[in-house]
Parts: C-alpha cells; structure tokens; sequence
C-alpha cells in the first residue's frame, strides 16, 4: 500500500542534543511538508519541499532543519536551538500532477517528541 | 493575508445528534476550502472539499457547502456516531500562497453513546 511513513512514533531528546525525525514516502510525491501540532494552535508549517534539493522555510523554521536529496525522504531535524521541541510533529505529501486544488495532503500518523 | 477561523471546541453530542462545525475563511482570489479529519493518535486525512462557489463535498456522511457570499464553509452531519469521534480541520488553499495550505486551529468532537 502506498503512504507516508514516520519514525519513530515516540522521540525522546536531551538538552543539548539535535535529534532526526524520518518521513518516507513511496506515493511519487514531488512536493512535501512538516508541520507541528501543539494542543489548541492547529498546524503550524516548518519547512516544505516542493521538488528534489529545494526547500522553503516555512512560518516557525527557527531551530530546525531539513534535507530534500531524494524524493522519498524529507527527514526533520529539531535542533538544540530549539528551545520547545515538545510537540507532535506531522509529515505529510502532496501529488503535483494537474490542478493543485484537486490533489489532496496525504499525512504519516506523526512523531511525539518528548524532552528528558 | 489569508486565515481560517473555526468554531472552538470541544463539542460534545450524543449518538444520531446533528452537527455542524462553523468554518469561516477570508482570501483574495478564488480559494479551494477543505475538511480533514484527525482520529486519536493519527495524522490527518483529507474528509472533503471544494474548489469553487456554489461546491458541495461530500463524504461518510458529512458534508460542506462553499459559500463565498458569507466566506463559508461549515462541515455538517445529519446523525454523528461515536466513530466520528476526531478533531476536525478547515483549511484554505490559495494559488497565490504556493500551495501552502492554512488551517484553522482544528475542532474536537467527542460523540458519546
């Protein structure tokens, strides 16, 4: 079955230290997302990618990063600079192919990621 | 810019109530509006949409009619089981935006037997 897979389901950091959230896609997506979900503020847009070694900031990128170097995988990376990491973090793709409006955000099941 | 507003939660119905879960938008140009759906412990996925005026969508039940004369686009149930039980998402889809999406700040249902 075709779909978004995200690891691990359950993420735990130290102070200090950088840790790699991994979206996997196999539906031919080009275009790609994270986003954060925090109780009561909806999504939030960290970074997208719309093609293969291209990536845009998204509306909360600081103490983040990303890689695009295939079209598969879009890993998260939450940064020691990120001073409030704890969120659920949610990976989502999204078909290019004809009228925008018509293709749909298809979503992995997330990544909760705890501070120790 | 564009925004979503949604009805706050969380609502709570009994089984076979009727729902209704307020969406109301503004944007320039001319916006698709979507619902998605977000069971416990999942990401979300895609309920319904509509990409022009006068739309209907459709799906499990639900529906949602784009109304551009009051910015609209309110998800309603004619009877809720405790399966639809979820938190429930508005978005807007905007050309100019570069295919971001914006999304309200979700609402959560819990339907009881």
């Amino acid at each position: 079955d075709g779909g978004i897979t995200q690891s691990p389901k359950y993420l735990f950091r130290k102070e200090g230290q950088n840790v790699t959230l991994s979206c996997e896609q196999n539906l031919n997506h080009d275009a790609m997302y994270w986003y954060r979900q925090d109780p009561g503020q909806g999504l939030r847009l960290i970074y997208y990618s719309q093609i293969v070694n291209d990536f845009q900031k998204g509306d909360i990128a600081e103490g983040y990063s990303v890689s695009r170097e295939k079209k598969e995988s879009f890993p998260l990376t939450v940064t020691s600079a990120q001073k409030n990491p704890t969120a659920f973090y949610l990976c989502a793709s999204e078909s290019r192919e004809g009228a925008w409006s018509n293709q749909p955000q298809h979503f992995g099941d997330g990544t909760r990621l705890s501070i120790l | 810019g564009d925004s979503v507003t949604q009805m706050e939660g969380p609502v709570t119905l009994s089984e076979e109530a009727f729902l209704t879960i307020n969406c109301t938008y503004t944007a320039t140009g001319y916006p698709s509006l979507f619902w998605y759906v977000q069971y416990p412990g999942e990401g979300l996925q895609l309920l319904l949409k509509a990409t022009k005026a006068d739309d209907k969508g459709s799906n499990k039940g639900f529906e949602a009619t784009y109304r551009k004369e009051t910015t609209s686009f309110h998800l309603e149930k004619g009877s809720v089981q405790v399966s639809d039980s979820a938190v429930y998402f508005c978005a807007l889809g905007n050309p100019g935006n570069n295919r971001k999406l914006i999304w309200g700040l979700g609402t959560s249902l819990a339907v009881n037997p």
